[in-house]
């Protein structure tokens, strides 16, 4: 089994509204990640999550707030973002391990007006 | 520089042949890398992951990577329109554990 699950699946929210995306995976993974991706470009590395413990922040503004509260869930909280933050988020996951084969959940498309 | 690239396409293939894709990287990024089929409006799925110089066949798909030259390619034999989509090339970076992506390539197989 290699799913990682999303929610919500599509989110719309105010410039002014607090929102969170939820992850989970139940792989007994230890690192997890949240990416961005605008239309048309790759992903890009916004947070990386090793053994619950934030290991990688790429410079992301403060509106973006992630939070691990065990092993399998990862969270981003959303406050106070702009119309150009709306985007595919995509979480994913990974053993941990040296080879690190990432998984991809659904992801959740974001729409800031 | 771009530490991972890849040619935009779209590349067009007939029904049945084969369509090979590649990707190039640079020094800083690691020694694994990875291919996944994204459809319009999904996430990434993945296709392959290599790691050794040589050839890994998976069904309709062989990844090739050649360290001395530093690119990595995926083809696709037989290729079947529902095999349309964007492919990104992934090397991942060992010290910052995290994925560094090509922009992808676009292929239309044509019916």
């Amino acid at each position: 089994d290699t799913e990682v699950t999303q929610t919500p699946k599509h989110l719309v929210m105010g410039m002014t509204n607090k929102k969170s995306l939820k992850c989970e995976q139940h792989m007994g993974h230890r690192a997890m990640y949240w990416y961005k991706q605008k239309a048309k470009k790759p992903p890009e590395l916004m947070f990386v999550y090793s053994y619950e413990k934030l290991s990688i922040n790429e410079s992301v503004p403060s509106r973006f707030s992630p939070e691990c509260p065990n092993s399998s869930l990862l969270n981003l909280h959303l406050h106070a973002l702009q119309p150009e933050d709306s985007a595919l988020y995509l979480c994913a996951s990974s053993q941990g391990a040296s080879q690190e084969t990432q998984y991809f959940g659904p992801g959740t498309r974001l729409l800031v007006l | 520089q771009k530490e991972v690239e890849q040619n935009s396409g779209p590349l067009s293939v007939p029904e049945g042949a084969i369509a090979s894709l590649n990707c190039t990287y640079s020094d800083r990024v690691s020694q694994s890398f990875f291919w996944y089929r994204q459809y319009s409006g999904k996430s990434p799925e993945l296709i392959m992951s290599i790691y050794s110089n040589g050839d890994k066949e998976d069904g309709r798909f062989t990844a090739q990577l050649n360290k001395a030259s530093q690119y990595v390619s995926l083809l696709i034999r037989d290729s079947q329109p529902s095999d349309s989509a964007t492919y990104l090339c992934a090397a991942l970076d060992t010290g910052r554990r995290a994925l560094t992506f090509g922009s992808g390539t676009r292929l239309q197989v044509q019916p």
